[in-house]
């Protein structure tokens, strides 16, 4: 089955910095790759998404890579705001099936 | 904006014990999951649902556990004969037509004595 390993596991960034998250994936057929955000005792809330036919996604200060060659995909957060902190965990949906392998998690501190 | 809802928001349950644990999922969805979520740990597939039957399970699913739409809102999950592992959070997603994005419910916080 899919394997998602997720780097680092703990980020802290000073406040208007970038912070980048990267993960891998092993399923070369997987097409689907979101990224949760998950704060303190809440849901996974879906931040942004990129399917495997594109390369990158941006959505203001959030962007998704996407390296089907390499199978790995990375979040970037620009301009870092307190409110970034939480945990942010990437996923896989593998070819075969709509069910998420997710990675580790992230935990990011974001350091006014 | 719709939301996923799930309840309770802590279920304590003594070992042995049959717990159920319920979901409304948002109502046009299509495809239901449950996830887990063991503290510190990453989130993992237990079930998806679709057409009212069973569409993928993990090798977590086994015999104790049982998924059930028994009317046209509620999405339940039954862990029977508890053990004290089960203790996690567990988390309810749905997803409409296509099967992407899921939405996540907040969980529920599951503690077995």
């Amino acid at each position: 089955g899919e394997n998602v390993e997720q780097h680092p596991s703990t980020l802290s960034v000073q406040e208007g910095d970038s912070a980048v998250i990267k993960c891998t994936y092993s399923d070369s057929a997987s097409n689907y790759f979101p990224w949760y955000k998950q704060e303190l005792g809440k849901r996974p809330q879906l931040i942004i998404d990129i399917r495997s036919n594109v390369g990158e996604k941006k959505d203001q200060r959030i962007a998704v890579t996407l390296n089907k060659t390499a199978k790995h995909f990375s979040l970037h957060i620009t301009e870092t705001q307190p409110e970034d902190s939480a945990v942010y965990f990437c996923a896989a949906r593998p070819s075969t099936g709509n069910q998420f392998y997710f990675g580790t998690g992230t935990s990011l501190t974001v350091i006014p | 904006e719709p939301e996923v809802t799930q309840t309770p928001s802590h279920q304590v349950t003594q070992m042995g014990q049959e717990v159920i644990l319920r979901c409304v999922p948002i109502s046009n969805h299509l495809y239901f999951y449950w996830y887990r979520q063991i503290l510190g740990q990453k989130v993992e597939f237990l079930v998806s649902f679709y057409n009212n039957e069973i569409s993928e399970k993990s090798e977590i699913f086994d015999d104790q556990f049982s998924v059930e739409r028994p009317d046209g809102s509620n999405f339940t999950l039954k862990i029977r004969s508890t053990k004290l592992e089960d203790s996690a959070m567990y988390f309810c997603a749905s997803s409409g037509q296509g099967a992407m994005p899921q939405h996540f419910g907040d969980g529920t916080r599951l503690s077995i004595l």
